[in-house]
């Protein structure tokens, strides 16, 4: 099993253009988590979905959208970047119901909005 | 909302023993994590409490007091290779964490 995969590991941009970061899992479960983790503010959760077709928003969910077509896939997209973008993204995943307190993280996501 | 409270740095020998302290504020409380990163990488689980008491996992103990609003996380026998970052999450619902801002442990020789 990969477990948790982020698709690119390092970008890129220019202020005002648009990309989309890919998650997937292959443990079949449930929830996934988009975090970004800026240098002394820990993790803070962006969007997150509890089953496919579902998606809620976070704690910093401005100028995020996500979507989640496929139980295993959970997509990350900025429409038009800004440097306050500039981030390590982590996807993470948990089984179920009530085990959020458990998740799984992917290697992350290095983005630079210049 | 939620509030989490944790040293920004802890230092200790190799051999030693550690404890970091974790306090919160939350609306509704199901439970408490720790997450471990070590530089450049991803978090990983390390404990879980929802009852008050201690829980063990080798070298690694996770401790709660739900009527404290508080936790800590004791490493013991430290390594060169428990120095890493160190993330208390409350969990205040059945769907998401809400993580400190973490705890960097240097072990030096």
């Amino acid at each position: 099993n990969a477990g948790v995969t982020q698709t690119p590991k390092f970008r890129v941009l220019k202020t005002g253009q648009s990309m989309t970061l890919l998650c997937a899992q292959d443990m079949n479960h449930e929830y996934m988590y988009w975090y970004r983790q800026d240098p002394g503010m820990g993790l803070r959760l962006i969007h997150y979905s509890v089953g496919e077709g579902t998606t809620a928003k976070g704690e910093v969910p401005d100028g995020y959208n996500v979507s989640r077509l496929k139980k295993q896939n959970f997509l990350l997209g900025l429409e038009s970047a800004a440097p306050s973008q500039t981030s390590v993204y982590f996807c993470a995943s948990s089984f179920r119901l009530g085990s959020a307190y458990e998740q799984f993280f992917g290697p992350g996501t290095r983005l630079t909005v210049l | 909302g939620q509030s989490l409270e944790q040293p920004s740095e802890v230092t200790a020998v190799e051999g030693a023993i550690v404890q970091i302290n974790c306090t919160y504020q939350t609306s509704g409380f199901y439970g408490l994590s720790w997450y471990q990163q070590h530089d450049g990488g991803a978090p990983t689980f390390l404990s879980y409490n929802a009852l008050d008491g201690l829980e063990e996992t080798g070298r690694f103990s996770s401790f709660l007091s739900r009527s404290d609003s508080y936790g800590y996380l004791l490493l013991q026998e430290l390594q060169m290779k428990d120095s890493a970052s160190y993330f208390c999450a409350v969990s205040s619902g059945y769907s998401t964490l809400t993580f400190g801002k973490g705890t960097m442990l240097l072990v030096s020789p």
